[in-house]
């Protein structure tokens, strides 16, 4: 069965720090990968997308990168605010039309 | 309007109701999909419509009832639903294209229903 999981479930950190999301996912025939945004009760905001033969991409302060023979992505956050406070959801494209969510990483970035 | 839109943004029903969920796009995609999104549960795919064709159901109770009477709009009925049903329900669209032996088919979101059954 295809999964997508994420690690951690919640993190918690002051302002200013970098930090970095993961998830792994257990089929490495993927199609391309995507990190999206969830603010509480709204819906997702599709942030980067990395398609099967890149290595990583770059949206101001955001990084992803993608490892297919590992199984896995990292999501970088430089100068965490506030404002990044949300939940932040991986998707995997196994197929066509056959996109895979993980579970998601809840981030509270505190003042 | 851009985007994607869902009416309504909440709804309570009882076990007994019949309702329906609204979802419509202005981005002049060919597919549309349904996901539930239950507490401390990855999104799940419903169904997905190309071109106003239903060509995934992917094991949905007939109590959920989809339809798509054009590439704009997409319909979930909903009629005597369990308390277990009660999640957010996700509408997203997308371009699908073909070309060079692959795809595209980027889905782009709408804010949701947030559906509670009493």
């Amino acid at each position: 069965k295809q999964e997508v999981t994420q690690i951690p479930a919640a993190l918690s950190v002051p302002e200013g720090e970098n930090l970095v999301l993961n998830c792994s996912f257990t089929d490495s025939a993927i199609y391309n990968l995507q990190w999206f945004r969830q603010d509480p009760g709204k819906g997702l905001t599709s942030l980067l997308l990395i398609q099967s033969s890149q290595r990583e991409q770059t949206s101001g302060r955001l990084n992803a990168s993608l490892d297919k023979s590992s199984g896995r992505s990292t999501l970088y956050i430089a100068a965490s605010q506030p404002g990044d406070s949300a939940t932040y959801l991986c998707a995997v494209s196994f197929g066509f039309q056959k996109l895979v969510f993980g579970t998601g990483t809840r981030l509270l970035v505190s003042p | 309007e851009t985007g994607v839109t869902q009416t309504p943004r909440h709804l309570v029903m009882g076990m007994t109701n019949k309702k329906s969920l609204k979802c419509e796009q202005h981005l002049g995609h060919n597919a549309m999909y349904w996901y539930k999104q239950s507490a401390k549960k990855p999104l799940e795919l419903m169904f997905v419509y190309n071109f106003k064709e239903q060509t995934e159901n992917n094991s949905v109770p007939s109590r959920f009832s989809p339809e798509c009477p054009n590439s704009s709009h997409l319909f979930l009925h909903l009629h005597t639903l369990q308390p277990e049903d009660s999640a957010l329900y996700l509408c997203a669209s997308s371009q699908v294209e073909w070309a060079g032996g692959t795809f595209t088919d980027t889905q782009y979101f709408g804010p949701g229903t947030r559906l509670t059954v009493l």
